[in-house]
Order: structure tokens, then sequence, then C-alpha cells
């Protein structure tokens, strides 16, 4: 079965430190992952995604993702947090469909980021 | 470029109305998805649609929702008879589908539901 894991409901930093966001997946195949975040009363954003190349993939906003394969992690990480960071975070893969390959996302549970000043 | 758009954007009704929930997604983009998002379960996916046809409708909870693409530049979900439990946020998204399936899904601003 496919599947995200945020293991981590909410994530507490202080801004100007590191900030890292947990994700884990399960895939059949090479797993197609992203990055999402959301703003209160607003939809998902697209951050940043890895398919091939790089294991380190940079993104929107500073931010960037360490693809580890032999971990099945995907973590998003940032050096230095900002106060306007603070927003829901959603992992995604993307789910094979038998009946065609198309690109279904399946997402984790989304992470709670706070940046405190 | 516009992104995703949807309407309403908040919808209050009375329970056993029919709600019906637009989407006009990004130019171009031929797979689009509804999702619905609860504090309680977080983000499911209801449908999607690749060139207007609908692909898997399995997450859709029972015949009381429908959706429809008629064509590229359209799509609405409906409810009908409304419920107090389908109160929540449902938002719209398009992509572009390649052949490797690679592109991220655009997401609107969401209609916020409330059945009363």
């Amino acid at each position: 079965a496919q599947s995200v894991a945020q293991p981590e409901d909410q994530v507490n930093v202080a801004e100007g430190n590191p900030l890292t966001v947990k994700c884990t997946y399960s895939v059949s195949g090479n797993p197609y992952l992203f990055w999402y975040v959301q703003y209160p009363n607003r939809g998902l954003q697209f951050l940043l995604k890895y398919i091939t190349g790089d294991n380190l993939v940079k993104g929107s906003y500073g931010f960037e993702a360490e693809f580890n394969k032999s971990q099945t992690s995907f973590h998003l990480k940032k050096p230095s947090a900002l106060v306007s960071d603070s927003a829901l975070y959603f992992c995604a893969v993307r789910a094979l469909m038998f009946s065609g390959g198309y690109n279904k996302l399946i997402f984790g549970a989304g992470t709670r980021l706070a940046v405190h000043p | 470029d516009a992104g995703v758009i949807q309407s309403p954007r908040h919808e209050v009704t009375e329970m056993g109305q029919e709600v019906t929930l637009r989407c006009k997604p990004i130019s171009g983009h031929n797979s689009l998805f509804w999702y619905r998002q609860t504090m309680m379960r977080g983000l499911e996916l209801l449908i999607y649609f690749n060139n207007n046809v609908p692909i898997d409708d399995s997450g859709m909870p029972e015949d009381r929702f429908s959706a429809k693409m008629p064509n590229a530049s359209f799509s609405t979900l409906k409810i009908q008879p409304s419920e107090p439990r389908d109160s929540a946020v449902y938002f719209c998204a398009s992509s572009l589908r390649t052949g490797n399936s690679n592109q991220p899904q655009h997401f609107g601003d969401g209609t916020r539901l409330s059945i009363l």
C-alpha cells in the first residue's frame, strides 16, 4: 500500500533557528514526492518536489528537502526560520494508478509549524 | 496567470438544501481534483477528472455527492440533500498531466461550507 506519514502534529522552533518537518513514505517503484504549505483560509501552495536527480531539492521561500531512499524519508528543512513560516505543511507522494498512472497524490496528515519570535 | 478559482468562498445553508460548489481550473490544465478538509479527517480526495472524464470517484462519501466537468474550464460539486456532517472546507485543484505525472497540483482557496 502507498502511504505518507508525518510523525509530528506540531513543530515549534525559535525564529532564526533551523527547522525540520519530517516525512516518511511507502510506495511501489520510484517515488515522486512533494511538499505543500497551507496558510490560514488559503489553499495548499506547492513548495518543492523530488522526481529524480540530486537528493537535496530547493524550493520556494528558502525551503529545501532531502530525499533519503534508504530511510524512505523526505524531510523539509530551512536553515533559518521566520515567524511568517508558521503554517500547516503537507507532504505528498504520487500514487500509482494501474488504470493509467494518473497524477493522483496521497497527502500526509499535515504538520503545524509554529515559529516563535 | 489566474490561479484556480472557486466560488462561493463561503456558504451557509440549512440541512436538506442543495449545495453547488464551482471551480474554474487553470487554463491548459487537464486534471482536476476535488478535496474535502476537516479537522477530524484531514485532507480527503473526493474525485478527480482527466480531460473532463471522471477517473476515480472512490472518495465520494455517498450518493448525495455528485461532480461534473462539462468542459475543460468548469467543474461543479453538488451535495443533495446536505447534512450537518458535510460541513468542511472543499478545495478544487488542477494540474497538467504529463507522461511521467510529475507536475504539482495547484489549489484554489476553497469553499467553507457550513450546514446548519
